[in-house]
């Protein structure tokens, strides 16, 4: 399976836009770049996913790069709510044997401060 | 909706004993995932479900463990007998299909193996 590799942790302040970097170099072109977040004592949450077009929705923004290899989800205005730890997950979804194998790696923990 | 249920909430008990962790899915889908959540190891997919039939069971640790799904709106994930090193945040997440693009994920079940 491709792997993604982030950082361990990043801190932002509130209301301050936020970017958080995933490195995807193995991506094959059938994957999805597919972000969760887990907030505190939860469980995991999706965010957003996108496969080479940038994508909006009311939660964050996906931004790809255009050999695929790297991707980076925007949060707008980050608040106190948003602390948590952000999995950036590939997920090959034509292929049903091991699409469903949503395999989470360490993840970036965001840290919001006041 | 209600969202993915887990029960129990916390579960404590010791070892040698049968634990039985519940879920019920988001009604109308048909895929249905265990994960367990440590320090360690951070989420691993234990087995998964489509159309109430296990697809893939390889990420189960031991003979402990089994799960079933009856009908489409139960799960269990049963331990037997149980262990200290099982002490983890176990989840259950739903999704339309094997292959769909979210996974909605329960708050999780809190198990303590003294």
């Amino acid at each position: 399976d491709a792997k993604t590799t982030q950082p361990n942790s990043m801190e932002s302040n509130e209301e301050e836009p936020v970017h958080l970097p995933c490195n995807h170099s193995t991506i094959s072109g059938t994957d999805y770049i597919h972000w969760y977040r887990q907030l505190p004592s939860q469980g995991p949450e999706y965010v957003i996913h996108g496969l080479t077009s940038n994508v909006n929705n009311r939660m964050a923004s996906l931004a790809i790069a255009e050999d695929r290899k790297s991707s980076t989800l925007i949060l707008h205005r980050a608040t106190l709510r948003d602390a948590a730890v952000y999995y950036c997950i590939l997920r090959d979804l034509r292929n049903t044997g091991t699409a469903s194998k949503l395999t989470f790696g360490t993840g970036t923990r965001l840290q919001v401060t006041l | 909706d209600a969202g993915v249920i887990q029960s129990p909430r916390h579960e404590v008990t010791e070892m040698g004993q049968e634990v039985t962790l519940r879920c019920k899915p988001i009604s109308g889908h048909n895929s249905l995932f265990w994960y367990r959540q440590t320090m360690m190891r951070g989420l691993e997919l234990l087995i998964y479900f489509n159309n109430n039939v296990p697809i893939d069971d390889s990420g189960m640790p031991e003979d402990r463990f089994s799960a079933k799904m009856p009908n489409a709106s139960f799960s269990t994930l049963k331990i037997q007998p149980s262990e200290p090193r099982d002490s983890a945040v176990y989840f259950c997440a739903s999704s339309f299909r094997v292959a769909g693009e979210k996974l909605f994920f329960g708050s999780g079940t809190q198990l303590s193996v003294l």
